[in-house]
């Protein structure tokens, strides 16, 4: 059974970056799928961040393309989120999950504040 | 940017059916997927492909397509599924696919 990980600050100053990692295990990275990032504000619903293959080939959702990098590190079997020039309305439940076969981490609060 | 419609509620009595429906201009081409998510829990997929249910969810839970529009149907309603479901689905974009979930229904049973 496939299990994620989310781990990372839960503060982030404005302006800053937000650095997230998601552990995979009981799988490979290394497997036929793409590995996302969804974030979800308080009260909110869902929104697609993006994806990446263990190539490293990336999806991103354009409205957050400027700032969004997602990498692989196929060695710790994890992969990661950077988003920049955070502000408040970036304050959200963070999840990773391979989404179309329905594993997901439990979710990470990441609030923006100074 | 693609968009999913879906409504914002859904209430049926306890035994009733349910139907959720989700709107999109791709959706006669890609797939469509529901997730369960109930309050402060991570969702959980319910249909995949459209129409196919995973191990461990139960057969109440069905899922259809066609044309521009899913469908989530839920036959007979229990009081436990009352949550939020939420649809997701990838635009036509050919090397750069933009997936996207629906605003997501909120469904009441009662």
């Amino acid at each position: 059974q496939v299990q994620l990980q989310e781990s990372g600050p839960g503060l982030v100053k404005p302006s800053g970056t937000l650095s997230l990692t998601c552990a995979v295990s009981g799988g490979s990275i290394s497997s036929s799928n793409w590995w996302s990032w969804i974030r979800q504000p308080p009260g909110k619903g869902l929104e697609w961040i993006g994806e990446i293959y263990h190539s490293g080939s990336t999806n991103y959702n354009p409205s957050l393309k400027s700032r969004v990098t997602i990498s692989v590190d196929k060695s710790k079997n994890q992969f990661s989120l950077k988003l920049s020039s955070v502000t408040a309305a970036d304050t959200a439940v963070y999840y990773c999950a391979r989404i179309t076969s329905g594993y997901w981490g439990q979710g990470t609060l990441v609030t923006v504040s100074s | 940017s693609y968009e999913l419609t879906q409504p914002p509620s859904v209430s049926v009595s306890p035994g009733q059916t349910a139907r959720i429906t989700c709107s999109g201009d791709a959706l006669p081409k890609k797939y469509a997927y529901w997730y369960q998510q109930k309050s402060g829990q991570a969702p959980v997929l319910v249909i995949y492909e459209d129409s196919k249910r995973p191990s461990g969810i139960p057969e109440r839970f069905s899922g259809s397509s066609s044309g521009t529009m899913a469908t989530l149907t839920i036959s007979g309603a229990q009081v436990e599924d009352e949550a939020d479901y939420y649809c997701y689905s990838t635009d036509s974009s050919g090397n750069h696919p933009n997936w996207v979930f629906g605003g997501g229904t909120k469904l009441t049973v009662l």
